[in-house]
């Protein structure tokens, strides 16, 4: 079974210093890999996936993720954070025999000190 | 602006009553997703409806049943709630398919007391 374990609840960094959210997942094969973000009182936004190809993605707001098959990881990362990206952040993972459906980590808190 | 829109924003519900909630998916998009994000924790998938019919289900009783329209809005419906059932009940709106991003609402929070 598919899983997404976001190991970190809660990361507080500076602003204007480097980031990473961690994210690793379990599934068989080569899942399909989603990064959103979401703001109080807001939906979720996508940031950036991955399916195939380059195993570094860009996305918006100045986000990266990296594939990395070895470690089943697809870590997000933010060279300078700045302090509208204080949200909560869920990386998901989805798969073509399970109908595309979603399966969701339990997300991070990103809180940024002035 | 994602373009889907739920309604309601808000709902509070006693036990073993009956709610049903609406998903106004974006225009072009064929599938609508539904899902259940208990307070501090990820979103779970309920179901999903393409073209009208249910195409995928997560780990959630038949209690939990929904509607896909020609116009390809969605209805949640949820019989005898559970105090548990509290929770904010997200939409996504996309096309069939994991090649394009899902859309999402900004949801319905309901209670149930």
């Amino acid at each position: 079974a598919q899983s997404v374990t976001q190991p970190d609840i809660h990361i507080t960094v500076s602003e204007g210093a480097s980031l990473e959210l961690r994210c690793n997942y379990s599934y068989g094969a080569t899942p399909y890999l989603f990064w959103y973000v979401q703001s109080p009182g807001q939906g979720l936004q996508l940031l950036l996936k991955y399916f195939s190809g380059d195993t570094l993605v860009q996305g918006i707001k100045g986000f990266e993720a990296e594939f990395k098959r070895s470690q089943s990881s697809f870590n997000l990362r933010k060279p300078s954070v700045h302090w509208s990206d204080a949200a909560e952040y869920f990386c998901a993972v989805g798969a073509v025999d399970s109908n595309y459906q979603l399966i969701w980590g339990a997300g991070t808190k990103l809180i940024i000190k002035p | 602006e994602t373009g889907v829109t739920q309604s309601p924003t808000h709902l509070i519900k006693t036990r073993g009553q009956q709610v049903t909630l609406r998903c106004s998916s974006q225009s072009g998009h064929n599938t609508v997703s539904w899902y259940q994000q208990a307070l501090g924790q990820g979103p779970q998938f309920i179901f999903q409806y393409y073209r009208e019919e249910e195409n995928g289900r997560g780990n959630f009783p038949p209690r939990f049943s929904g509607l896909q329209f020609p116009n390809y809005s969605s209805e949640l419906n949820v019989n005898a709630l559970e105090l548990d059932d509290s929770a904010l009940y997200l939409c996504a709106s996309s096309l069939q398919g994991l090649g394009t991003e899902a859309f999402f609402g900004q949801g319905t929070r309901l209670t149930v007391v």
